[in-house]
């Protein structure tokens, strides 16, 4: 069976600071890991993903996320926080089954 | 290629009354979902399709109903109109092979107000 923990359902930073968004998996196979991104009204999009190649996977605009299978944590980070960064993060997990397991989210605010 | 696309964008029903969401992919992908999103329950799965004539239940399928009958389309039914099923539904797609999901990709999402 598969589970994702989200740590933190809102998280706030300034324009400019670090984003640490954190999320643990629980996976009984070796998982493939996703970020998705929703902005306000409007569906959700990739942003990276793990599938057993790089533990360190770049995405889109400028997010990066780290497997760490000994600490079962798939955290998405970005160095420098913009205001259009502002939406919901999901962390989804993927193991030997034909669903995604999704996290109830974070949401992301940034401040000038 | 126009991804997933979900018709419609908004609706309002009385309770009680009957209505069916539309997905359509252009991407080829055997698998589809659908999901509804309700404020601090993040995404919820309601059914899912590994292939064309095929369906399976998710975590919250009670009231809802659906059909596979064309690979490229996935339709959420539902058949009397509650307003607990107000909300914010989104349908993916995704290529997979037998027990494991890759990349989902989600329509624009229909917004469903319950009176």
């Amino acid at each position: 069976a598969q589970s994702v923990t989200q740590l933190g359902s809102h998280v706030s930073v300034s324009e400019g600071a670090l984003v640490l968004l954190r999320c643990n998996y629980s996976s009984s196979v070796p998982p493939y890991l996703f970020w998705y991104v929703q902005y306000p009204n409007q569906g959700l999009q990739l942003l990276l993903k793990y599938t057993s190649a790089a533990t360190l996977v770049k995405g889109i605009n400028g997010f990066e996320a780290e497997f760490k299978k000994s600490e079962t944590s798939f955290h998405l980070t970005k160095p420098s926080a913009h205001m259009s960064d502002a939406a919901e993060y999901f962390c989804a997990v993927s193991g030997n089954t034909d669903k995604l397991i999704f996290g109830t989210g974070t949401r992301l605010q940034v401040f000038p | 290629n126009a991804g997933v696309t979900q018709t419609p964008k908004f609706r309002v029903l009385k309770t009680g009354q009957s209505m069916t969401l539309l997905c359509a992919q252009d991407m080829n992908h055997e698998y589809m979902y659908w999901y509804r999103q309700d404020p601090g329950m993040g995404l919820r799965l309601i059914h899912y399709s590994v292939g064309e004539g095929t369906t399976a239940k998710g975590e919250v399928p009670d009231g809802y109903n659906v059909s596979r009958l064309k690979k490229q389309n996935f339709l959420l039914g539902l058949e009397s109109a509650a307003p607990s099923q107000t909300s914010v539904y989104f349908c993916a797609s995704s290529y997979g092979v037998v027990g494991r999901v890759e990349t989902q990709y989600f329509g624009p999402g229909t917004r469903l107000l319950v009176l």
